[in-house]
């Protein structure tokens, strides 16, 4: 069975923090995505990133970066320098690699930045 | 280029009642999914719809049905409702070649009373 673990219920940092979300995933599929998503106060989840199981790399946009670690099936993302506006509830998913349009989602971490 | 929308964005209904929701995709996407959220248990995947077609189903009792019509406009219906049916409908539709992101509308918050 496939299953998102976010371990980290809520976390709260000061502005210009560096912070990391966690996420581990289970699959006995060999070739899956893995999502990010982040969800603010309005509802509506906004895409963040998408990688496939193919892929190792890590990747960096902007204050974004993520670390995908196929050994230990995690797939964590870290904001540098983070900002008020990061504030907002964090989704890892994962998906089959075919059917991307049903994801199984983690259940959340909720970020709070402080001024 | 206008997002996903979706009516109403909130709604409240009594236990026996059924609702209907709708969702109008991007334009040009063709698959629509459904996801419930819920405090208790999470994001959970209702049901996509491709070309009219339902492609995939999650674990939900048939009280909940969906549908989407050849202009890609979808709808949800829930009937019966339950207490434990309170939540947020996430609809979400993505481009043709599936592999994509998917693109959330803001939701429909049911309240059962």
């Amino acid at each position: 069975a496939q299953k998102v673990t976010q371990a980290q219920t809520e976390i709260s940092v000061v502005e210009k923090e560096d912070v990391t979300l966690d996420c581990v995933y289970e699959t006995r599929d060999t070739t899956y995505y893995l999502f990010w998503y982040k969800q603010p106060p309005s509802g509506e989840l906004v895409f963040l990133i998408r990688r496939n199981s193919f892929d190792e790399q890590n990747e960096i946009s902007g204050r974004y970066s993520w670390n995908f670690q196929k050994s230990t099936s995690s797939f964590n993302f870290t904001i540098t320098a983070s900002q008020v506006v990061d504030s907002a509830v964090y989704f890892c998913a994962l998906s089959e690699l075919y059917n991307t349009d049903k994801l199984i989602f983690g259940t959340g971490t909720r970020l709070q930045v402080f001024p | 280029k206008a997002g996903v929308t979706q009516t109403p964005r909130y709604l409240i209904k009594t236990r026996g009642q059924q609702v209907t929701l709708s969702c109008s995709p991007i334009s040009g996407h063709r698959s629509v999914s459904w996801y419930q959220q819920t405090p208790g248990q999470g994001l959970q995947f209702l049901f996509e719809y491709f070309s009219e077609t339902q492609r995939n189903k999650g674990n939900f009792p048939g009280r909940f049905s969906g549908r989407q019509f050849s202009n890609s406009r979808s709808e949800m219906n829930v009937s019966t409702l339950e207490l434990g049916d309170s939540a947020l409908y996430l609809c979400a539709s993505s481009p043709l070649d599936r592999g994509g992101e998917l693109f959330f509308g803001e939701g429909s918050r049911l309240t059962v009373l």
